[in-house]
């Protein structure tokens, strides 16, 4: 199993609708999730981080996280084609060879369209 | 503050060749991360690093070394170069558990 699983894409959605990204994770004991958006041929940027269980909101943006199902998802409202980037769902993992420290492990990415 | 700055930009190798990647960033910032992107892929994990003299292996460490003398450098370097090592690599940084990572602007590697 993968640590971070994310569905692939490409993901099309009209301009104006609601695109739902979503992600799964394998370690029961991470706390801190991020949503990181990279358009083609540049660095990630980070649009999204979340903590608790429920709900965070931010402009167009809101994130979702159930740590019971190990589940964390990202809705874009009113879509816009400047939108269309690919989304990488990334999870602060413990586990290493260094006690008390964390990686950061991305997901493979969605791919998102947002047709004009 | 120049963030975390990444050379060289681009680079060809020949099969069985060396290099090291740089990277530094100026923000004091304690973790350091190497990632490698392939294409239509998200960024997985080769090795970080907590501070100075404290480096761990990530999801795909080999075929790659690590070092971290100071807070600010943290080189990637490559033995003996293999076209599976064809890749974007970034570096990025962050200070603490909770915050976001800074990118650099990434290394487009071909081995050839």
């Amino acid at each position: 199993q993968k640590e971070v699983e994310q569905n692939s894409g490409p993901l099309s959605v009209p301009e104006g609708a609601i695109a739902s990204l979503n992600c799964t994770y394998s370690d029961r004991v991470s706390q801190s999730f991020f949503w990181y958006r990279q358009y083609s041929g540049k660095s990630p940027e980070l649009i999204m981080f979340i903590y608790s269980n429920g709900d965070k909101e931010d402009g167009r943006f809101t994130a979702q996280l159930n740590k019971a199902s190990q589940y964390v998802s990202l809705l874009i409202r009113d879509s816009q084609p400047s939108d269309s980037a690919t989304y990488l769902c990334a999870v602060n993992m413990s586990g290493g060879r260094i006690p008390g420290t964390y990686k950061y492990i991305f997901g493979t990415g969605t791919r998102l369209k947002v047709l004009a | 503050n120049a963030g975390v700055t990444q050379t060289p930009k681009f680079r060809i190798l020949k099969i069985g060749q060396s290099m090291t990647l740089q990277c530094a960033q100026d923000m004091n910032h304690n973790y350091m991360y190497w990632y490698r992107q392939d294409p239509g892929m998200g960024l997985k994990l080769i090795y970080y690093s907590v501070g100075a003299g404290i480096t761990d292996k990530g999801e795909v460490p080999n075929g790659y070394n690590v070092s971290r003398s100071t807070t600010e450098d943290f080189p990637l370097r490559l033995e003996l170069a293999a076209p599976s090592q064809t890749s974007v690599y970034f570096c990025a940084s962050r200070q603490m558990e909770r915050e976001k990572l800074f990118f650099g602007s990434g290394t487009q590697l071909s081995v050839l």
